[in-house]
């Protein structure tokens, strides 16, 4: 059974450093063309890509955030850590992380399995 | 960029059959797969359709999905709706770099 579940503060003010953590079960991120994404979801708002990583590492970034995003895993943990810097108020929403890939080597890519979510306000 | 237009919301009947389009602003639908998921109020989204029309075990074949060159558009089809089909859907695909970009999201109202 796959889980995923993100951590990470609820409130930081304008300016700081948000840092989420995926932990997840079920699956290992050393597994060839596994990857773990970054969704976010502003309150009443679209789903937005931040980030994914892949099992040998391989990174992408949203265009627009790029500057203000990094993306690492800890396979030993199983875990995925997002740092975006320089929070804002419009940052405040949902911020998902997603398993990406499925099937038997994970060549089905899509955002499979999804954590719960957890909202991050940013206000001063 | 890459933008993928959906239009913001739609309803219909139970057992009636509903399409959702989403639109890509530049390059070729077909230049890259095309996902659906279903995001439930207070849920977490999860994926109804990958790889232009193929389902996730478990969905339902009621729900499909094509692609159309000539206009530019994917579309999201469910038929014999149900009230819990009730929800927001959000189309997904990658620009020309393989970023993961998201429509807008439709809502779909069940009446």
């Amino acid at each position: 059974q796959i889980t995923l579940k993100e951590s990470g503060p609820t409130l930081v003010k304008p300016t700081q450093t948000l840092t989420l953590t995926c932990t997840f079960s079920g699956f290992s991120l050393s597994t060839s063309g596994v990857g773990v994404g970054w969704i976010r979801q502003p309150p009443g708002k679209a789903l937005e890509w931040l980030a994914l990583i892949y099992w040998d590492d391989d990174k992408r970034y949203s265009p627009s955030l790029k500057s203000r995003l990094t993306i690492t895993k800890d396979t030993s943990k199983n875990q995925v850590v997002l740092t975006m810097t320089n929070m804002d108020p419009v940052d405040t929403a949902t911020y998902y992380c997603a398993i990406y890939g499925s099937g038997s080597y994970y060549n089905e890519k899509y955002f499979a399995y999804w954590g719960q979510g957890m909202l991050v306000t940013a206000s001063s | 960029n890459v933008m993928l237009t959906q239009a913001h919301s739609v309803s219909e009947s139970p057992g009636k059959t509903v399409t959702i389009s989403c639109t890509r602003s530049s390059g070729s639908i077909a230049s890259n797969y095309v996902q659906w998921y279903q995001q439930r109020p207070g849920s977490s989204p999860t994926a109804v359709i990958y790889e232009d029309n193929r389902r996730p075990s478990g969905v339902p074949d009621r729900f499909s999905a094509s692609i159309d060159s000539s206009s530019n558009s994917a579309s999201l089809t469910i038929s014999g709706l149900e009230t819990e089909d009730e929800a927001d859907y959000y189309c997904q695909s990658y620009d020309s770099n393989n970023h993961v970009v998201f429509g807008g999201g439709t809502k779909l109202t069940v009446l």
